[in-house]
């Protein structure tokens, strides 16, 4: 089975940086993903790691260290779009393609 | 990428009752997955539904209560059998059609009454 944890929920000023931290304990690792979800709608794809270090993708950048089964995603120059919940999922092995999602992290963005 | 086709995405239903849910995707996938999303939770795997044999059901989540079909490479349907007002949730299906990221149905909301 798998544990992950992240935060539940995180404030942050418009323009700011937030930094939002999942940990998990998993068997037979494949894979990192985080999502995001706005209230209502499906979740969106983020990011992926599989690899240890950091990935960038515009204002966001996930990292990884499988070691510590510790990963961040972190969210710069905060926009008021930018407040949604944050998934953070894993992938094991030998579970087929499936996710295990943790509680997810909602993010509220201030002016 | 995948686009899914989810339906419905919404409904109010009375307690004892059953709704079926369907998902429809525009490419063949191997492995379709139900989720559900309770009020201000995280998504639940429910069951994983395999082309040509029965679904796998993750622990808590029985076939009598969620019956899947799955009669072929893009489409499945998930049935919430009896409903109780414990069932209101967002039910999701997704797909992993490149093995990397997982891609979402818009989900259904059901309300029970």
């Amino acid at each position: 089975g798998q544990n992950i944890d992240q935060p539940t929920e995180m404030t942050a000023t418009e323009g700011a940086i937030v930094q939002i931290n999942c940990t998990y304990q998993t068997s037979g690792f494949n894979g990192l993903f985080w999502y995001q979800q706005h209230a209502g709608e499906a979740p969106t794809f983020l990011s992926y790691n599989v690899l240890d270090g950091l990935e960038e993708k515009g204002r966001f950048s996930s990292f990884l260290s499988r070691s510590k089964g510790y990963s961040y995603l972190l969210l710069k120059e905060l926009q008021m779009k930018d407040s949604a919940s944050y998934l953070c999922a894993v992938r094991e092995r030998a579970a087929g393609n499936k996710l295990t999602f943790g509680g997810g992290t909602r993010v509220l963005v201030k002016p | 990428s995948a686009v899914i086709s989810q339906k419905p995405s919404r409904d109010i239903c009375q307690r004892g009752t059953s709704l079926t849910i369907q998902c429809q995707v525009d490419s063949q996938v191997t492995m379709m997955f139900w989720y559900r999303q309770q009020p201000g939770q995280s998504l639940t795997l429910i069951a994983t539904a395999n082309q040509g044999s029965e679904a796998t059901y993750e622990s808590g989540f029985v076939i009598d209560k969620f019956p899947i079909s799955r009669p072929n490479l893009t489409f499945s349907t998930l049935t919430v059998s009896n409903m109780s007002p414990e069932d209101s949730s967002i039910y999701l299906c997704s797909v992993v059609p490149r093995g990397t990221e997982a891609f979402f149905g818009q989900g259904t909301r059901l309300t029970v009454v």
